[in-house]
């Protein structure tokens, strides 16, 4: 079945290291998001890409880093500039065009220690 | 800025009753809406969408109401089941050709009782 894959689902890592979060999808989607979801909030952009090579910042960008060197493939890089990693982060993809809906990976909870 | 706001937080209801969530949107530009369902742990799922030329639209037990003119969305969900106990997310476009800016809420707690 398509679908977008995140891994791993837990992740912990000490304060001061980077850490990196993979997205994969199957879906042939053009655009992949990368969202954060405090407790009890609502999810906030982090980066976005429509197509291989390129991408832009969302709403919370700093302290985060990406890459998109395949379509299928948008790592996030939690860098060790963000003040407060610890979070859900959700994963999307859609195809680019107006007025589409996202699709999206069941996340990766990352807990800094 | 953009802004969507939901009227109740927390929704609970019996199992066999239809539920109703509400949401309000500020951006007069948003052309296109969308209905996230979260359960704990797991990324938010598709409900159902609906675009700013239409007013209503039916899924499967659930149906979508569109009213731009005092901007506001409702999600109706009928005969409503425990497996319906999630987070209810509205989510609105910022308009044009901006693919990506999806604005979220804080969502809204379904909780359905046996």
């Amino acid at each position: 079945d398509g679908g977008i894959t995140q891994s791993p689902k837990y992740l912990f890592r000490k304060e001061g290291q980077n850490v990196t979060l993979s997205c994969e999808q199957n879906l042939n989607h053009d655009a992949m998001y990368w969202y954060r979801q405090d407790p009890g909030q609502g999810l906030r952009l982090i980066y976005y890409s429509q197509i291989v090579n390129d991408f832009q910042k969302g709403d919370i960008a700093e302290g985060y880093s990406v890459s998109r060197e395949k379509k299928e493939s948008f790592p996030l890089t939690v860098t060790s500039a963000q003040k407060n990693p610890t979070a859900f982060y959700l994963c999307a993809s859609s195809i680019v065009q107006a007025r589409q809906p996202q699709h999206f990976g069941d996340g990766t909870r990352l807990s800094i220690l | 800025g953009e802004s969507v706001g939901l009227h109740l937080p927390t929704l609970s209801v019996q199992e066999g009753d239809n539920s109703i969530i509400n949401c309000a949107y500020s951006n007069s530009a948003s052309d296109y809406f969308i209905w996230y369902k979260q359960e704990s742990g797991k990324g938010p799922q598709f409900i159902i969408d609906i675009r700013s030329n239409m007013d209503k639209r039916q899924g499967q037990r659930v149906t979508v109401l569109l009213n731009k003119t005092v901007k506001h969305l409702s999600l109706q969900i009928a005969a409503t089941q425990p497996g319906d106990s999630a987070v209810y997310f509205c989510i609105t476009n910022a308009g044009g050709t901006s693919y990506g800016k999806l604005t979220f809420g804080q969502g809204t707690i379904l909780t359905v009782h046996p």
